[in-house]
């Protein structure tokens, strides 16, 4: 089936740093979508991206859809603490959802 | 602002009660779908429904039912609870099928069933 290979697993860093991660598969896609989840709530959409080579911001986040469509990265500017969480990419070409295993970040003050 | 509303944030049951957990939306979305989340597992899907009274298994089905009467509510239901049914429970919705589908989750439900 589809999988999504997201990277890296966990980050730890300080407080200020810049931050990548990315979501690759074997598949293509139509919509990749990032999301936040916080311990114990439910993934919080930051950023839908619909079409091959879109690179679409959100105050420090940013995201970019692959031109193959088998891949999607973001970037969060200038951490601060409330970054904290994990983050997961998913993507579809339809109706069903495919998610990554997650991203967790650790911002230290 | 999509809102999708889970009823129960943190409920406790016990093995063999039958558990009902409700979700709302408020987007006129037509698509809804449950998940569960574990640890090391991910987000699994259990069912979806595209339509009132339509229904479709997702990957994991077993153990469960849902029911979809109005556009707006989809429920889950555990017909006999057992504890590998220990879980965080989400619902989602979205729009429509195809490109430009975004999928909104409420804030999750936490089972225990002891």
């Amino acid at each position: 089936g589809q999988q999504l290979n997201q990277s890296p697993q966990s980050m730890f860093i300080q407080e200020g740093e810049d931050v990548s991660m990315n979501c690759t598969s074997s598949s293509i896609f139509n919509t990749w979508l990032w999301y936040k989840q916080d311990p114990g709530e439910g993934p919080v959409l930051l950023i839908a991206l619909y079409k091959a080579g879109e690179l679409t911001s959100n105050g420090r986040l940013t995201a970019q859809f692959g031109i193959t469509r088998k891949d999607s990265f973001l970037n969060i500017s200038a951490s601060i603490p409330s970054d904290v969480g994990i983050y997961f990419c998913a993507a579809t070409s339809g109706s069903r959802l495919t998610f990554g295993e997650g991203t967790q970040l650790t911002v230290n003050p | 602002d999509v809102k999708v509303t889970q009823s129960s944030r943190y409920l406790v049951k016990r093995t063999g009660e039958k558990v009902f957990l409700e979700c709302v939306q408020d987007m006129d979305h037509e698509n809804m779908f449950w998940y569960r989340q574990d640890p090391g597992l991910g987000l699994r899907l259990i069912y979806f429904s595209y339509d009132v009274k339509m229904k479709e298994k997702g990957d994991i089905p077993e153990g469960y039912s849902v029911s979809r009467e109005k556009k707006e509510r989809f429920s889950l239901i555990l017909e006999s609870a057992s504890t590998n049914q220990t879980s965080m429970y989400l619902c989602a919705s979205s729009l429509k099928w195809g490109s430009g589908n975004t999928i909104y989750f409420g804030e999750g439900s936490w089972l225990t069933v002891v």
